[in-house]
Parts: C-alpha cells; structure tokens; sequence
C-alpha cells in the first residue's frame, strides 16, 4: 500500500513563528502536493514539485514556500506564521498514468493532515 | 482552463435510501476522473475512478460513469448507510500534465 505520512496531526503555533509541515511517501512517486482545506472552500492548491528541486506555485502560494531535497520527502515552511494560516493542510503524491510524463496524473494519494492553529 | 463543477451540499439523507451527487467537468480531450472520499478527521481517499469514457467506476456499493456526451460523472448509492457519512469530492486529472481538480466538496449525513 502506498502511504503518505505527515508529522504532526495536530500543531499549534504563536503569530510570527517559523513552521515546518513535513511529508514523506513511500513509492517513488514524481508529484507531489501540498493543499489547505478551509470550510467551504474546498481543497485549495499551495504548490506542487513535480521532481526533486523542482516546484511550481499553485493557487495560494503567498506565505508559503516548499523544499523537496529528496524525493520521497516534500517540506511546506510558513516563514512567519499569521492567524489567517490556521487550516488543515493535506499532502498528496502522484505518478503519471503513462510512460514517463506523457500521460496525465493518476490518483493522488493523500496524507492524514495536519491541523495546524495559529495563535 | 481545466474545473470540476460538484453538487453544493449539505446533503442529509435517511439509511437505506438512494444517493446522487452530482459532477460535472469541463476539460480538454481526455481526462480520468475519479471520487474521493473524505471522513471526519481523515484526509482524502479515493473511492472510485474511470480513465475513459463510458467507463464505471465502483468501489463499496458506489458507482460513476464517465459520460463524455453530458461531461459528467454523477456518483450514485442505492443504499446509504450511517457510516457513509463524509465529505465527498469529484476530481479530475486532465490528459496531459501534473495538475489535478477538485470539487468543493459535498457533505453528507446519513442519519438512522
């Protein structure tokens, strides 16, 4: 079974503190995601790496940056912590559905969550 | 560009009775869509996905056609049960590329 595993569920963290929100898959995947998930806003896209040291902006890049060092293992970092970052952030990985990268995307496999308050 | 339409919830329902979520997409050529499933406190798993058109998915007594003619993929139940209850997205992966889209999300609460 393919597993993605975040680190903390649950986090709590002071306006203006550096946050690091790790993940780590399990089967080589290419892609992987970071997403927040806000009530009735659905999932909403921060960035996504499509190869080690490769990252692209997604929808609501701004406050966010990412790391992705190592394949397996795809770091969002909130330089400075705001209340308005308090969410449930939600890590997915994905291959593509063809040979290489011809194809697009099969099923993102998803991580537990982190909620995360900001105080 | 690329988007997934969903049924705006919440959605409550009685045990036993019959389940449509509604999905619709716009996309170019030819995407995979698929279904997740999102229970309380839990991040998202996939319940059932079609690669092509006319293609059913199905997973757990749940079932969604791909039809290419409507651009849809209704997700359907004929018997919901109390442990149904969740968050449901529609998603889309389109042809080419690494993106992917999701629905808002449908709530659904099955109730006794």
């Amino acid at each position: 079974d393919v597993k993605v595993t975040q680190s903390s569920r649950y986090l709590v963290k002071r306006t203006g503190e550096k946050v690091f929100l790790e993940c780590v898959q399990d089967m080589d995947h290419e892609n992987m995601f970071w997403y927040r998930q806000d009530p009735g806003l659905g999932l909403r896209l921060i960035y996504f790496s499509y190869d080690v040291k490769m990252k692209e902006k997604g929808d609501i890049p701004e406050g966010y940056s990412v790391s992705r060092e190592k394949k397996e293992r795809f770091s969002l970092i909130l330089e400075s912590a705001s209340t308005n970052q308090t969410s449930m952030y939600l890590c997915a990985s994905s291959f593509y559905e063809g040979a290489g990268t011809s194809g697009g995307l099969n099923e993102q496999f998803f991580g537990p969550g982190t909620r995360l308050t900001v105080l | 560009g690329d988007s997934v339409t969903q049924m705006e919830g919440p959605v409550t329902l009685s045990e036993e009775a019959f389940l449509t979520i509604n999905c619709t997409y716009t996309a170019t050529g030819y995407p995979s869509l698929f279904w997740y499933v999102q229970y309380p406190g839990e991040g998202l798993q996939l319940l059932l996905k079609a690669t092509k058109a006319d293609d059913k998915g199905s997973n757990k007594g749940f079932e969604a056609t791909y039809r290419k003619e409507t651009t849809s993929f209704h997700l359907e139940k004929g018997s919901v049960q109390v442990s149904d209850s969740a968050v449901y997205f529609c998603a889309l992966s389109p042809y080419t590329g690494n993106q992917f889209y999701f629905g808002t999300g449908t709530s659904l609460t099955v109730i006794p």
